[in-house]
């Protein structure tokens, strides 16, 4: 049974372009989690989706972040127009209903 | 707002010591309490959980935590470390749903790295 599978598992990008960050869960979880980890900090949630669903988006920042998790295919987390400050690890999650989460590998993005 | 504070950023033991390592979260209602190790290279992995029921809860590879309400405390515990333990520890905790929160919103310490001198 694979995991959380994340990929790239290294992006870098200049200032200004998009970054596009893709998780695909544990076959049979319908729930994904998006986490951002920056240096020498914890994890820092994002946003919770069911498929075509967004529950709960509390933790993204205002502009430039979207997450999807369509019907079909991976869960994609997008950051339109990247600044130096998002670079970070991001981490997926998926899980059942009720059940602890399992983590992907994550994505260092870099923007340099 | 709920926070999870872990008291050391680092830690660094010799083979065969005991390790505690401290976390305290605020929140006053019913709580579920994780620990995850993150292994140098790899994904977050749950080493144990406590949802209710017995306060101390075993964990894999001879991890061990418990959980003192009184003191908003799940401190991790082994009793004799190896140089493969050598990895980062969170402790995260989990609102109940009564909370309003959102299902899978873990509030996460920012993290004990540990380091095991063979």
């Amino acid at each position: 049974n694979a995991g959380v599978m994340q990929n790239p598992r290294h992006l870098v990008r200049r200032r200004g372009q998009e970054a596009r960050l893709r998780c695909s869960p544990m076959k049979g979880h319908s729930h994904v989690y998006w986490y951002r980890q920056l240096p020498e900090e914890g994890l820092k949630f994002m946003v919770y989706l069911q498929k075509e669903n967004i529950i709960d988006e509390s933790g993204m920042p205002k502009e430039r972040f979207s997450a999807e998790f369509p019907k079909e295919g991976p869960s994609i987390l997008r950051i339109q127009q990247v600044v130096r400050g998002d670079s970070a690890a991001y981490f997926c999650a998926s899980s059942r209903q009720g059940t602890p989460l399992h983590f992907g590998n994550g994505t260092r993005l870099t923007v340099t | 707002a709920q926070s999870v504070s872990q008291h050391n950023h680092h830690v660094i033991l010799s083979e065969a010591a005991s390790l505690e390592l401290g976390c305290n979260y605020s929140y006053g209602g019913t709580v579920n309490l994780f620990w995850y190790v993150q292994y140098p290279g790899q994904h977050l992995q749950l080493l144990l959980k406590y949802f209710s029921g017995d306060p101390l809860v075993k964990g894999i590879k001879g991890f061990e935590a418990e959980f003192i309400k009184s003191k908003f405390s799940f401190n991790l515990r082994k009793p004799s470390v190896q140089w493969s333990d050598t990895a980062e520890y969170f402790c995260a905790v989990k609102g109940g749903l009564d909370y309003g929160g959102s299902q899978g919103n873990l509030i996460f310490g920012k993290g004990t790295k540990l380091s095991v001198k063979p």
